[in-house]
């Protein structure tokens, strides 16, 4: 089975600071990876997502953007952060429409 | 664009009484649908999920779902819920039509009560 994961678990970070958050995928291969944002008490946001190495779409324009490096490893960073950018991130993983997407335990950034 | 409702922001009950749990969605091509279930501070899980067949689910944790096509919702139930299960539940549509991206309602904060 698929295993994803996350680091950091937390990260506190002040304002115009970079950002740089990595996810890896084990168990799988070829996976579709994604980027969402959640905000607090709220639902996910897609940010952005990958169907293949070098592959990224992105959902909403803000400052943030991903990369996907390798076929298992995907990035979303920042040059600089803005308050509104904090939240809890999460990666997932995904092989399909018919198939479900597999989080990882997700990444809490606050900006300061 | 496909989206999905989550009437409920919060549902409050017993320990030990049933629960259903409401998504609707708007779409009318074929789709695929989740519930998945997120404790604090971590990421998601999936509870069960319909991909075509019969229109009862049945999933992990003693939950289970009904899609019905002509009222286009997919119903999260369980006869008889725990302290346990006190999470937030999103339930998630996605289909062959809308390429990769899956769709998320906005949650349902389940409390159990004892």
């Amino acid at each position: 089975s698929q295993t994803i994961h996350q680091w950091p678990a937390t990260l506190v970070q002040p304002v115009g600071s970079p950002l740089s958050l990595e996810c890896t995928v084990e168990g799988t291969s070829n996976p579709n990876l994604y980027w969402y944002r959640q905000a607090a008490g709220r639902g996910l946001q897609l940010l952005f997502y990958s169907v293949g190495i070098g592959q990224i779409s992105s959902e909403v324009p803000q400052n943030l953007s991903a990369s996907r490096p390798q076929d298992r490893q995907f990035i979303l960073s920042s040059k600089k952060l803005l308050l509104s950018d904090s939240g809890f991130y999460l990666c997932a993983s995904g092989q399909g429409s018919n198939s479900p997407l597999h989080f990882g335990n997700g990444t809490r950034l606050t900006v300061t | 664009a496909q989206s999905v409702t989550q009437l409920d922001s919060q549902v409050p009950v017993f320990e030990e009484a049933p629960v259903e749990l409401r998504c609707n969605y708007s779409s009318s091509v074929s789709v695929y649908l989740f519930w998945y279930v997120q404790y604090p501070n971590q990421g998601l899980q999936l509870l069960l999920k319909y991909l075509s067949g019969s229109t009862l689910v049945k999933g992990i944790n003693g939950f289970e779902a009904e899609f019905n096509k002509s009222q286009t919702s997919f119903h999260l139930r369980k006869p008889s819920v725990h302290i346990s299960d006190t999470a937030e539940y999103f339930c998630a549509v996605t289909s062959r039509d809308y390429g990769q991206n899956f769709v998320f309602g906005p949650g349902t904060r389940l409390s159990v009560l004892p």
